[in-house]
């Protein structure tokens, strides 16, 4: 079935340093949610886009839809060590159903 | 104070015995879900309902059972078929449809040994 690929899977930044993770998908999606999880916790919604090219700012993170609407980015501005976490995309396809990717494991070096 | 909530948060369980996971929800939503995390693996769909009643087989579904008697509530059972039960175990519910954002509830993390 339809799948968004994150890759890679884990990936450590010094604090300070910005981040950017992706998202990616062989086919058109209707849109796209991100979810963070922390640490021993569980996913918690982050937000939605729907529309080609779409931006949203939550503080220091930024979420893009692109413009064919086939991946999408996370960019978090100067990382802190509460940004860490997993990030998961999941997408809303043909299938009627929300498809979780296999996230992206953020760590951050103080 | 709405939400989701799981218990218990760890549980251990002898190989061959069945256990029941309990997953309650006050948000009145219609769709709940069963997921599997492993490490590496994302988060993995066991089954979901729409409506009391009524359920679907996820992507994994194999060793598993529900129920869905009341809204509020969609107990997971881990059969003893189940070859790797071993894992942390989320419920998560929407408002109506199955793209609608989900919500989590805090896990189970469920220890066979």
């Amino acid at each position: 079935g339809q799948q968004v690929m994150q890759i890679p899977q884990y990936q450590h930044v010094q604090e300070g340093e910005d981040f950017t993770t992706y998202c990616n998908s062989s086919t058109t999606l209707s849109n796209i949610q991100w979810y963070k999880q922390r640490p021993g916790g569980h996913p918690v919604f982050l937000i939605q886009l729907v529309k080609s090219g779409e931006v949203k700012k939550q503080k220091r993170l930024t979420f893009q839809f692109g413009e064919a609407k086939k991946n999408s980015s996370l960019h978090i501005t100067a990382t802190q060590t509460t940004d860490v976490g997993t990030y998961f995309c999941a997408e809303t396809g043909a299938n009627s159903k929300l498809t979780f990717g296999k996230g992206i494991t953020l760590s951050v070096r103080p | 104070d709405g939400g989701i909530t799981q218990s218990p948060k760890y549980l251990f369980r002898k190989e061959g015995q069945n256990v029941t996971l309990s997953c309650e929800q006050n948000l009145n939503h219609d769709a709940m879900y069963w997921y599997r995390q492993d490490p590496g693996q994302g988060l993995r769909l066991i089954y979901y309902s729409q409506i009391v009643n009524d359920f679907q087989k996820g992507d994994i579904a194999e060793g598993y059972s529900v129920s869905r008697e009341k809204k509020e509530s969609f107990p997971l059972t881990v059969t003893s078929a189940q070859k790797n039960p071993t894992a942390f175990y989320l419920c998560a519910s929407s408002l109506r449809e199955l793209t609608d954002t989900q919500y989590f509830g805090p896990g189970t993390r469920l220890t066979v040994l």
